[in-house]
C-alpha cells in the first residue's frame, strides 16, 4: 500500500531564516505530487505541483521554491520566510493519470516570529 | 473555471442529529467532485468522491452526498451526527486538465454537542 511521509511535524522558525520541508511517497512510482498550504480561515491553497521529476508548476508566485529531485521526493524550501509564511503546509499525491484522489500527508506546521 | 463555495464556515448540530453540509461548484467541464474531512493538526483524509457515475455517492463513516446538477450542488449528509464527526470538511473539484489539480472550498467547521 502507499504511504506519504513529512517531515518535520512541527517547526518554528525566525523570520528571514532558510526553510526545507521534505514529503516523500512510499509504495508508487511517477506519482503527481503537491505543495498545499493552509492558512487561517482561508482554506487550502495550491502552491507548487509536479507530474516528474525535476518538474515543478508554480500557481502562486511567492518567495517559496520546490523541488524534486528523485521520483517520490518532493521539496518546499525558502531562503527567507516571511511572517505571512506561517501556517500548515500539506503535501499530497496522485496516480500519474491525474484523475485518480489526492491522497495527503500528515502536514507540518510552520510558525514563523 | 471551476470554483467551489461552501455555505457555512461553522455549524453546531447535536448528537444524533441530521448534518448537512452544502457545498456549490460551478465548473464549465462535467466535475469530479470530492468531500475531505480534516481533524486537528492532521492531514485531509477522503470522505468520499463523484466522478460521473451514481448520483448519490456514500463514503465513509455513514457520510454520503448527492450530486444534483441542476442545481450545481454536492451537499454532505450523515442522519445522525457523532460526537466523533466535529472536524473540518473541505469540499473541491477537480481542475480540467490532466494534472488532477483540486480546488478546495474554505471548508465548514464541524461541532458536535452532547
Amino acid at each position: 500500500s502507499q504511504t506519504i511521509h513529512q517531515w518535520p511535524a512541527t517547526l518554528v522558525q525566525p523570520v528571514g531564516s532558510p526553510l526545507s520541508l521534505e514529503c516523500t511517497v512510499e509504495g508508487t512510482s511517477n506519482p503527481n505530487l503537491y505543495w498545499y498550504r493552509q492558512a487561517a480561515g482561508r482554506g487550502l491553497q495550491l502552491l507548487f505541483y509536479s507530474v516528474g521529476i525535476g518538474q515543478i508548476s508554480s500557481e502562486v508566485p511567492q518567495n517559496l521554491s520546490a523541488s524534486r529531485p528523485q521520483d517520490r521526493q518532493f521539496i518546499l524550501s525558502s531562503k527567507k520566510l516571511l511572517l505571512s509564511d506561517s501556517g500548515f503546509y500539506l503535501c499530497a499525491w496522485n496516480r500519474d493519470s491525474g484523475r485518480d484522489t489526492q491522497y495527503f500527508g500528515p502536514g507540518t506546521r510552520l510558525t514563523v516570529l | 473555471a471551476q470554483s467551489v463555495t461552501q455555505l457555512g464556515s461553522h455549524v453546531s448540530v447535536s448528537e444524533g442529529a441530521l448534518v448537512l453540509l452544502r457545498c456549490n461548484y460551478s465548473s464549465s467541464v462535467p466535475p469530479y467532485l470530492f468531500w475531505y474531512v480534516q481533524y486537528p493538526n492532521q492531514g485531509l483524509q477522503l470522505l468520499l468522491k463523484y466522478t460521473s457515475a451514481a448520483t448519490l455517492v456514500k463514503g465513509i463513516n455513514g457520510f454520503e452526498a448527492e450530486f444534483k446538477k441542476s442545481e450545481t450542488s454536492f451537499h454532505l449528509t450523515k442522519p445522525s451526527a457523532h460526537m466523533s464527526d466535529a472536524a473540518e470538511y473541505f469540499c473541491a473539484v477537480r481542475k480540467g486538465g490532466s494534472q488532477g489539480n483540486l480546488i478546495f472550498g474554505k471548508g465548514t467547521k464541524l461541532s458536535v454537542k452532547p
